[in-house]
């Protein structure tokens, strides 16, 4: 059964301290590996898409890496704005379903 | 640009009466789209799917249905709405085919059934 778990359920961070998200993946066969920011009260906002072993994308302070079990989504330098929950789902081969995880509330204090 | 737009954003009905969310998307043709629905700490589940008109998949037994009476329009609904029916329904689509696989979501219902 295809399954994504994301690591820890929160993560409080000071302004400055850069971290570490992790999302572990069983799936059969993976099309993708996507990461999302969501606001509460709001729908979730695409990051990046990731598709095979050793693939790395970049945006601003976040940076997502993929390997054949885990992605991880490096946070360098956060600042209070960065504060949100970042969900991870993967999509298998020949599907439509996206599986996703339970999320990872970031707090980032000023 | 594609944009998709949910409505309405939050809703409270009393449980027994009807339901329709609806969701249309702009920019693009022949999208697949999507119901979710997220439960307060947990992940998106998703409800439908669709790849075309008149095209509904169905991934869990519940309480609601789906329609997607013209291209870029999808619908969620309900005859008769239970307590359990509560939460933040979203509404995403993504391109058919090709190698673009993400959804992008709309900014949600909340829905409260009391």
């Amino acid at each position: 059964e295809d399954q994504v778990t994301q690591s820890p359920e929160a993560l409080r961070l000071q302004e400055g301290e850069s971290s570490s998200l992790n999302c572990s993946y069983t799936v059969s066969g993976l099309r993708g590996l996507f990461w999302y920011r969501q606001d509460p009260g709001k729908g979730p906002e695409f990051l990046f898409t990731l598709y095979s072993a050793g693939e790395e994308k970049e945006k601003e302070r976040l940076k997502a890496t993929l390997t054949k079990k885990e992605s991880f989504l490096h946070i360098t330098a956060p600042k209070p704005e960065d504060s949100a929950t970042y969900l991870c789902a993967v999509r298998a081969r020949g599907g439509f379903k996206t599986i996703f995880g339970a999320g990872t509330r970031l707090f980032v204090k000023a | 640009s594609q944009t998709i737009h949910q409505w309405p954003a939050t809703l409270v009905q009393p449980v027994g009466s009807p339901l329709s969310l609806e969701c249309t998307v702009e920019g693009t043709s022949n999208p697949n789209l999507y119901w979710y629905r997220q439960a307060a700490g947990r992940g998106l589940q998703l409800l439908f799917y669709s790849v075309g008109i008149g095209q509904i998949s169905s991934e869990v037994p519940q309480n609601l249905s789906a329609s997607r009476p013209q291209d870029r329009q999808f619908i969620l609904s309900s005859k008769k709405l239970l307590l359990s029916d509560s939460g933040f329904y979203l509404c995403a689509w993504s391109n058919p085919g090709g190698t673009d696989t993400e959804a992008f979501f709309g900014q949600g219902t909340r829905l409260t059934v009391v």
